[in-house]
């Protein structure tokens, strides 16, 4: 299974732009990247996913390497309450047609004031 | 706010006990998960009903008997649960299970503690 390699900590001011990387080097072809993040006592929250372009919503910018063996999850303008876990999260096919999220360790982001 | 409603929050049991964690939701998604997080590690997959069936068991111990009644529900049934079985239960839907743009939802999760 592709896995994913994360740092355990960054911090991030609040107002500036917070960059989250991603190591997933043995990614196949089909395999997709999303990004989740969990607040303390919640359950993970969606944030982002792509294969192979970049990709922009609401929430955050995902830039992904034209190797596609890594990808930076961006968060614009960081603000205390995206304080939380953020993981990077290789979605793996298996038989049946099911989807496999598989999780990394994480990176937890402390945004201060 | 999330759109999948787990119960209850807090669980506390013995280890002879039975008990059950429920899971809904109505974003009418066909695809539904139950996950166990153990402290300040990732979630890890437990089961996968996709359309009221089971699709996957990813080797779960026969303590834990899931169960989706209706398309909405989800059950997961406990007993006779070990103390390393405390852990936080996260259930998770999908509109399907095979879609690229069809990202997990979850719900806050059980916390469990098993006496």
């Amino acid at each position: 299974d592709a896995k994913t390699t994360q740092p355990p900590s960054m911090d991030c001011a609040e107002g500036r732009a917070a960059n989250l990387p991603c190591n997933h080097s043995t990614i196949s072809g089909n395999e997709y990247v999303y990004w989740y993040r969990q607040i303390h006592s919640q359950g993970p929250q969606y944030i982002i996913h792509g294969l192979k372009n970049n990709e922009t919503n609401e929430m955050a910018s995902l830039i992904i390497t034209e190797d596609r063996k890594s990808s930076t999850l961006i968060l614009p303008h960081a603000t205390l309450r995206d304080t939380a876990v953020y993981y990077c999260i290789v979605r793996v096919a298996r038989s049946g047609g099911y989807n496999k999220l598989i999780f990394g360790a994480g990176t937890r982001l402390a945004v201060h004031p | 706010d999330t759109e999948v409603t787990q119960t209850p929050k807090h669980l506390v049991m013995g280890m002879t006990n039975k008990k059950s964690l429920k899971c809904e939701q109505h974003m009418g998604h066909r695809a539904m998960y139950w996950y166990k997080q153990k402290a300040k590690k990732p979630p890890e997959l437990m089961f996968v009903y996709s359309y009221e069936k089971l699709s996957i068991n990813e080797s779960v111990p026969s303590r834990f008997s899931p169960e989706c009644p209706n398309s909405s529900l989800l059950n997961l049934h406990l007993h006779a649960l070990q103390p390393e079985d405390s852990a936080l239960y996260l259930c998770a839907s999908s509109l399907g299970f095979g879609g690229a743009n069809q990202p997990q939802h979850f719900g806050d999760g059980t916390r469990l503690s098993i006496l």
